[in-house]
């Protein structure tokens, strides 16, 4: 059964940084581009960044480019999030999820998310 | 604020067929893009629900089902059961095709 466990998250004082681990089973990770989608408490959900099933391609949202890195280890099977400068606003679960391709009837390829991790709490707070 | 607007909550009783919307404008699902369904139990993983505006799963009973229509998306919820409460999320993508996610609809069974 393929699964997705998050890691790594607790508090940290503003401007420290930390860095979560995603490990991941039951399906070929190396094949798979990952993303790491964060939820704030009591609100909506916010894409943060993917990379590619070979590490080549990092794409990363505005609000977080520059302070957040991600990377993967395709021999350990899991995907990192390292955070630095870390705000007060990045308080939130951050959810690991493996992206799904399909195409459209005029053959332009999107994505789904058709896994997700429980997630792990980052609280940024002095 | 999310860009992609759903109602905060929405309730039911038992039985009853209730729809979720989730509305965008002419720079995301206006645009074409389509719209995928995620339902999230409190403290659980996110679950994939609906995907390309009208495609089940495998394994989601077929009392859930999805529209679309110009620049707003639909989720319909027939039969509801105890079992459904959850809050509901729209996904679709923005200019530069990163996710864009509704703010989440709080599904009451009464």
């Amino acid at each position: 059964q393929a699964q997705l466990v998050e890691s790594g998250g607790g508090v940290v004082q503003p401007g420290r940084s930390l860095t979560l681990s995603c490990g991941t089973s039951g399906f070929t990770f190396r094949s798979s581009t990952m993303h790491w989608v964060r939820q704030s408490p009591g609100k909506g959900l916010e894409w943060v960044t993917l990379i590619s099933d070979d590490g080549n391609i990092k794409n990363y949202a505005e609000s977080v480019k520059g302070r957040f890195t991600i990377s993967r280890d395709n021999s350990k099977n899991t995907v990192y999030l390292q955070m630095h400068s870390l705000r007060a606003d990045d308080t939130a679960v951050y959810h690991c999820a493996r992206e799904e391709i399909y195409y459209d009837t005029s053959g332009y390829s999107y994505w789904y998310y058709d896994l997700w991790g429980r997630g792990t709490l980052v609280t940024v707070s002095s | 604020q999310s860009v992609l607007t759903q109602p905060p909550s929405v309730s039911g009783a038992p039985g009853q067929r209730v729809t979720i919307t989730c509305t965008g404008d002419n720079s995301n699902i206006g645009t074409g893009y389509d719209v995928h369904w995620y339902q999230q139990v409190p403290g659980a993983a996110p679950k994939l629900l609906i995907y390309a505006n009208i495609n089940r799963p495998s394994g989601v009973p077929d009392r859930f089902s999805g529209s679309k229509s110009g620049t707003s998306a639909s989720l319909a919820i027939s039969g509801l059961q105890a079992e459904d409460e959850a809050d509901y999320y729209c996904q679709s993508y923005d200019s530069s095709l990163s996710a864009l996610f509704g703010g989440g609809t709080k599904l009451t069974v009464l």
